[in-house]
């Protein structure tokens, strides 16, 4: 157990639609990144949130955009659902600010399927 | 061009074999490198970090070589529970993963 919470587990959408996903970092981790894996790809990263700010980015579209809370919490929104955005959302924490040291804690993702 | 490229795979080995893969990376400033593991419908864990130097941990030996842009992945020994996807990861200013190696070790 990587201490890295994630809700919902699973959840069904249909297009056009909003979804918000949430998370709860490990203790003591001031950073979460967002990561969208699709079905037989690699993670691939979506935002990362340091200190309540967003620090960095993907090749994302606008409709993609977060927030992380004052207790290091995070949460992703998404708008306007398209299929393509049917994926496995992983946050994943670390305990470091900008740097990076590739230990992240995934948390075990939520599983979003667009209709 | 995808900045890290992995063989899918899979590689079907039986216990006790040794099985390598590779992968490349695009960004010649990436900093460092890992190998993650994913186990089916689970999330990734880090499995080693890649030294210029080359590195091990126990049946695993990691492999740098920036003047080709590669990085290697060798397990001795192959046990059933090295079965999962493998997944190179590069770093610059954000963690790049590949599409990831499926490893499968047979009886």
């Amino acid at each position: 157990e990587t201490g890295v919470t994630q809700s919902p587990t699973h959840l069904i959408k249909t297009r056009g639609q909003q979804v918000t996903l949430r998370c709860s970092s490990q203790s003591g981790h001031n950073t979460v990144s967002w990561y969208q894996q699709a079905l037989g790809q690699g993670p691939q990263f979506i935002f990362q949130y340091y200190r309540e700010e967003e620090n960095g980015r993907g090749n994302f579209p606008p409709r993609f955009s977060g927030l992380q809370f004052p207790n290091y919490s995070s949460e992703l929104n998404v708008n306007a659902l398209e299929l393509d955005d049917s994926a496995l959302y992983l946050c994943a924490s670390s305990p470091r600010g900008t740097s990076n040291t590739g230990e992240l804690f995934f948390g075990e993702g939520s599983r979003l399927t667009v209709l | 061009r995808k900045e890290v490229e992995q063989d899918p795979g899979p590689f079907n080995v039986p216990e006790g074999a040794t099985v390598a893969f590779n992968c490349t990376y695009s960004n010649s400033a990436s900093q460092s490198f890992f190998w993650y593991r994913q186990d089916c419908r689970k999330e990734p864990k880090l499995l080693m970090s890649v030294y210029s130097s080359g590195n091990e941990d126990g049946r695993f030996t990691a492999q740098l070589n920036r003047a080709s842009q590669y990085i290697s992945l060798l397990i001795r020994d192959s046990k059933l529970s090295d079965s999962a996807t493998y997944l190179c990861v590069a770093n610059d200013y954000k963690l790049s993963f590949g599409a990831g190696t499926t490893v499968t070790v047979r009886a």
